[in-house]
């Protein structure tokens, strides 16, 4: 059982070049989202989905579209990567009232 | 709005000494509170949730709902508990939406 599988685990773009993470999830679970980690800001939420072609923005939705056509993947694309989107991001993944369970995370630089 | 405060950034102990993390939330229905903890450069793992009133690893923490407070306490801090925490919150829409505080680094010395 893989969990939440995140890839890559690291990547490095350039500005203005375009990229997708992504996220995969075998566990059947309704709930998944992206976060970045900021030191100082902790984890804020980028977009979230609640089932297979429903989506919805989180706190810092802006460069960032996301998709949801299967239960399993939501991959997160960056449409012209900037600086100021060097992070790492987490996918999560949730059923029904448990916890999230979260992927091993990607670092992003962008130059 | 959802809204989770943790108002230290760094928590400094001794081996053995009581721990609190401070966790404060704003949400005008019923929240499901959370804990998370982050080891090292490794990925978030749940650490406690208010609804199943659980000690993990020591860990416990009560939801104040006077206070909007979920603190997170210990009564005797291990090295090895040294980690990033991060208190969370799910609104009672059951959206699924997390929303995270900004997280607590607690360092225990030895």
């Amino acid at each position: 059982n893989a969990g939440v599988t995140q890839t890559p685990k690291f990547q490095v773009l350039k500005t203005g070049q375009s990229m997708t993470l992504q996220c995969a999830q075998d566990m059947n679970h309704e709930y998944m989202s992206w976060y970045r980690q900021d030191p100082g800001m902790g984890l804020r939420l980028i977009h979230y989905s609640v089932g297979a072609g429903i989506t919805d923005q989180g706190e810092v939705p802006n460069g960032y579209n996301v998709s949801r056509s299967t239960t399993e993947d939501f991959p997160l694309r960056l449409l012209s990567a900037a600086p100021s989107q060097t992070s790492v991001y987490f996918c999560a993944s949730s059923q029904g009232a448990g916890g999230y369970t979260f992927g091993s995370g990607t670092r992003l630089t962008v130059v | 709005a959802q809204r989770v405060t943790q108002p230290e950034k760094l928590l400094s102990v001794f081996k053995g000494a009581p721990v609190e993390l401070k966790c404060n939330y704003s949400y005008s229905g019923s929240p499901e509170l959370f804990w998370y903890v982050q080891y090292s450069r490794q990925r978030l793992q749940l650490l406690l949730r208010h609804i199943s009133r659980e000690s993990i690893k020591g860990f416990t923490a009560d939801l104040n709902k006077g206070e909007t407070s979920f603190h997170l306490k210990k009564p005797f801090a291990q090295e090895e508990d040294s980690a990033m925490y991060y208190c969370a919150l799910r609104g009672s829409s059951n959206t699924g939406k997390l929303i995270f505080g900004q997280g607590t680094t607690l360092q225990v010395k030895p």
